[in-house]
């Protein structure tokens, strides 16, 4: 059964620093990999989409590697801002269909 | 809408009682899916529709869920004789075809008393 972890669970970090998000998983048979951002009592924002055979994609400041061998994405966001705190999901596609979800990580910016 | 909508946003039950949640996915998405998310963890998976076929039903927790689409647009998640266990916001998300970046609505939290 798919099992999917995001380390840490929070983080606080002052603006303007670079930050790295992990997600692992353990079943390297995955259709793609979501990022997600979900704001204090909201939905769910989708923030980039990696296919199985990508290794990395960009959207402005925010870059998510793959490497499906090892089980392992990451979330890159460069110069955070306060607007970046939120709670950030990842989740793992694994027949095209259902989403399987980590807990998330809790990210606070300060000023 | 641009979006994806839920109705209501918030619910509140007595334990007993039927609930209904509707979800409007992004017009001309063929693939919707409802998720229940509890307080501090990532959702989790509760059913799946390409157009009006329900083709997954596996993570539904018991026989008092069901969920229909009847016209391969609209869908409606229902929850009989609730219990407060089933306290928890549901979220709904559609995608253009299967295996694409899914959109997710804003949620609808249900509260059983």
């Amino acid at each position: 059964k798919q099992e999917v972890t995001q380390i840490p669970a929070a983080l606080s970090v002052p603006e303007g620093e670079n930050l790295v998000l992990n997600c692992s998983f353990t079943d390297s048979a995955i259709y793609n990999l979501q990022w997600f951002r979900q704001d204090p009592g909201k939905g769910l924002t989708s923030l980039l989409l990696i296919q199985s055979s990508q290794r990395e994609q960009t959207s402005g400041r925010l870059n998510a590697s793959l490497d499906k061998s090892s089980g392992r994405s990451t979330l890159y966001i460069a110069a955070s801002q306060p607007g970046d705190s939120a709670t950030y999901l990842c989740a793992v596609n694994q027949a095209g269909t259902a989403l399987i979800f980590g807990k998330g990580t809790t990210l606070s910016v300060s000023s | 809408g641009a979006g994806v909508s839920q109705s209501p946003r918030y619910k509140v039950a007595k334990r007993g009682q039927d609930v209904a949640l509707r979800c409007d996915p992004i017009s001309g998405h063929v693939s919707l899916f409802w998720y229940q998310q509890a307080l501090g963890q990532g959702p989790e998976f509760l059913t799946y529709f390409q157009n009006e076929a329900q083709l997954d039903k596996s993570g539904l927790p018991s026989d008092r869920f069901f969920a229909e689409r009847p016209e391969g647009s609209v869908s409606t998640l229902k929850i009989q004789r609730t219990q407060q266990e089933d306290s928890a916001v549901y979220l709904c998300a559609s995608s253009f075809f299967v295996g694409d970046t899914q959109y997710f609505g804003p949620g609808t939290r249900l509260t059983v008393l």
